[in-house]
């Protein structure tokens, strides 16, 4: 079972530059997450898809768009990468219903210099 | 303000002894609580969890144990085993506007051998 598979594992951007995080799972669940984690901060909550066709902010969205492909795809993409989110992002996913578990992916890290 | 505060960033402690996690939280809407798992360069993977109705629940060599009152729970683990070493994460949800997961900093368990 592949369960929740993130792309690329690792990347190195110049602040300006863009890119696309990839999430895709094969449990057929309903909602999916992208959180990142910072050092002493935990993980926080950027973007969540509670089902497929409707996305919602988070904690801290500012500087992300996501996109909810199908239900099993949701991208993160940075629009223009600063220093500030260096991160390890991750992408989880969960049935949709109250009190799911979250399942997550291996985690994105991702400098920008 | 973070809601969830695991406010041991490491503890250590030897084989075969209890290993004892403390999380607190400040938000009432709060009733459901989780622990999560993360070893490195791995995502989080869910442990154990307790609705607030209960004050305990156990799963083999896990026990977490919630304070209502005093808004706190605690993650025991008997006996300690060298594998067990991971950052662990306290994690809430609730309704309405807590209805998503609220992750803690983290504490690092080091199990010695």
């Amino acid at each position: 079972n592949a369960g929740v598979t993130q792309t690329p594992k690792f990347q190195v951007l110049k602040t300006g530059q863009s890119m696309t995080l990839q999430c895709a799972q094969d449990m057929n669940h309903n909602s999916m997450y992208w959180y990142r984690q910072d050092p002493g901060m935990g993980l926080r909550l950027i973007y969540y898809s509670a089902s497929e066709g409707t996305t919602d902010k988070g904690e801290v969205p500012n500087g992300y768009n996501v996109s909810r492909l199908n239900k099993r795809e949701f991208s993160l993409r940075l629009e223009s990468a600063a220093p500030s989110q260096t991160s390890v992002y991750f992408c989880a996913s969960s049935g949709g219903g109250s009190n799911e578990k979250l399942f997550f992916g291996s985690g994105t890290q991702l400098s920008v210099l | 303000d973070q809601q969830v505060k695991q406010n041991s960033p490491s503890l250590s402690v030897q084989e075969g002894r209890i290993s004892i996690l403390n999380c607190d939280y400040t938000n009432s809407m709060f009733d459901y609580f989780l622990w999560y798992k993360k070893y490195p360069a791995e995502g989080p993977t869910f442990l154990i969890s307790i609705s607030s109705i209960k004050d305990k629940n156990e799963d083999g060599r896990f026990t977490v144990f919630l304070n209502k009152s005093a808004k706190h729970l605690s993650l025991h683990i008997v006996p300690s085993q060298p594998g067990d070493s991971a950052v662990y994460f306290c994690a809430a949800s609730g309704t309405g506007s807590a209805r998503q997961l609220t992750f803690g900093s983290g504490t690092q368990l080091t199990v010695l051998p």
